[in-house]
């Protein structure tokens, strides 16, 4: 099965951009990765699932259209423009592997995103 | 709007048993797989298991860390997805999410989640 990594933590001032990445394990280059936003104290909320170019589907239900993705070789990136306060959050992703008894969702530890 | 509400959280005696529900609207329930996903406090996410909808014969797949403890079920007429915890160990102590597996396949929908405490 996959490995998700994602650095722990990024920091980006008020209304700057950042990327975020989370890097699929080797052998894992085709695999569609799910972002999620998590604010502080809140559950998770899916931002939009990418693959190996752009967007798979549809953003999540209010998501700012900041907000973007794009898969390269083994990498998952998510980017937010014009960053605000309220982008102040975990950020995880995740992905699903195999079928039946034997499927699995794997996720990633989590970026901790901080506006300065 | 899809929602999602979690019950049945609270603090239990290590080996002690819990079942949580998850009470779904806004979509159709019958036709969706549904995922728990726990999150330890100051931790990550944690996929704890999936059920199939009963076209995909209700089939169920858990976490290593869970498997032959833990069983989901579901009820398609009470829009209502369950989880039953036995056996339960001190690092099952978490926020249980209740989450649908979406069309293309994403987790697109969580709920707010209940706390499990296990200790003594």
């Amino acid at each position: 099965q996959p490995v998700l990594t994602q650095p722990p933590s990024a920091s980006a001032s008020l209304g700057a951009s950042v990327t975020l990445t989370c890097t699929l394990s080797s052998g894992y280059s085709n695999y569609n990765v799910d972002w999620y936003q998590q604010r502080p104290g809140k559950g998770p909320r899916f931002v939009m699932r990418v693959g190996t170019g752009v967007i798979v589907g549809s953003k999540g239900d209010g998501i700012p259209d900041r907000f973007s993705v794009l898969g390269s070789g083994l990498n998952r990136y998510l980017s937010i423009k014009n960053i605000q306060e309220e982008d102040e959050s975990d950020y995880h992703c995740g992905a699903d592997h195999g079928s039946g008894s034997n499927f699995v969702w794997v996720f990633g530890g989590g970026t901790k995103l901080t506006v300065l | 709007e899809v929602q999602l509400v979690e019950s049945g959280g609270g603090l239990v005696q290590p080996g002690g048993s819990l079942i949580l529900s998850c009470a779904a609207s806004g979509f159709t329930f019958s036709g969706s797989a549904m995922i728990w996903v726990r999150q330890a406090s100051g931790r990550g996410l944690e996929w704890v298991g999936r059920i199939r909808s009963k076209a995909d014969s209700y089939a169920t797949a858990y976490a290593a860390s869970v498997k032959g403890r833990f069983t989901i079920s579901r009820d398609d007429s009470k829009n209502t997805a369950y989880l039953q915890m036995n056996s339960l160990k001190t690092e099952d102590t978490a926020v249980y999410y209740c989450t649908r597996q979406g069309s293309s396949s994403s987790i697109d929908s969580w709920g707010q989640g209940t706390l499990v405490t296990v200790s003594s």
